[in-house]
């Protein structure tokens, strides 16, 4: 158990549907990461906070947005999903925004379908 | 563009060693990871090189050189629960984080 915790495990909506993932980091941990996991491109980065700013962009699609509360909890918002969009979406954590000390730790994941 | 290569399979026998490499051409350079995917898992932290060199843990190695753009994971001693998808992953000077597509590792008794 890394600490990191995603909500919920299993999602299955429709396309055109909005929904929202959760993500609550280690205690401590102030940078918050997502990532996208589909079967034919890996893993993806989409976006990482440091203490409730946006620190870094990866090819994340304008239909998603992101931000991290005061709490330094975490949530990816997908919007006007395709089939496309079906992946495993992963949280990891880490202590600092960057540099050696940045060990990053993965949530479980939530699996998106959509159908 | 971005870019991270690493074999897509390997196969080694139980008790060996095995190296799995990775080349990356990325805009900038700020440390390299390592992680581990076991099927139907989440990705777990191996290793971190930010300087050229060798750093040891345990039964894993990673190797950074960064004039070539290379990097490699060496595991020692394998064993079966080493099965698994090892992924190299490169952090830009945007601190973006780009991953290769990993490495699929069959251990073999």
């Amino acid at each position: 158990d890394s600490g990191v915790t995603q909500t919920p495990k299993h999602l299955i909506t429709a396309t055109g549907q909005r929904v929202t993932l959760r993500c609550s980091p280690r205690s401590g941990d102030l940078s918050v990461y997502w990532y996208q996991q589909s079967l034919d491109q890996g893993l993806q980065f989409l976006i990482q906070y440091y203490n409730g700013e946006e620190r870094a962009k990866g090819n994340i699609l304008e239909r998603f947005s992101a931000q991290q509360f005061p709490d330094l909890h975490s949530e990816l918002n997908l919007s006007s999903l395709e089939l496309g969009d079906s992946a495993l979406y992963f949280c990891a954590s880490s202590a600092v925004a960057g540099g050696a000390l940045d060990t990053q730790y993965f949530g479980p994941g939530t699996r998106l379908t959509v159908l | 563009g971005q870019n991270i290569d690493q074999p897509t399979e390997m196969t080694a026998t139980e008790g060996a060693i095995v190296q799995i490499n990775c080349t990356y051409q990325t805009s900038g350079f700020n440390g390299l990871f390592w992680y581990q995917q076991h099927a139907g898992e989440a990705p777990t932290f191996l290793s971190y090189n930010v300087l050229d060199g060798l750093e040891e843990k345990g039964r894993f190695s990673s190797f950074l050189s960064r004039s070539k753009g290379y990097s490699y994971l060496l595991l020692k001693e394998l064993q079966m629960k080493d099965s698994a998808s090892y992924l190299c992953a490169v952090r830009d000077s945007d601190d973006k984080i780009i991953f290769g597509k990993g490495t699929r590792l069959h251990i073999l008794p």
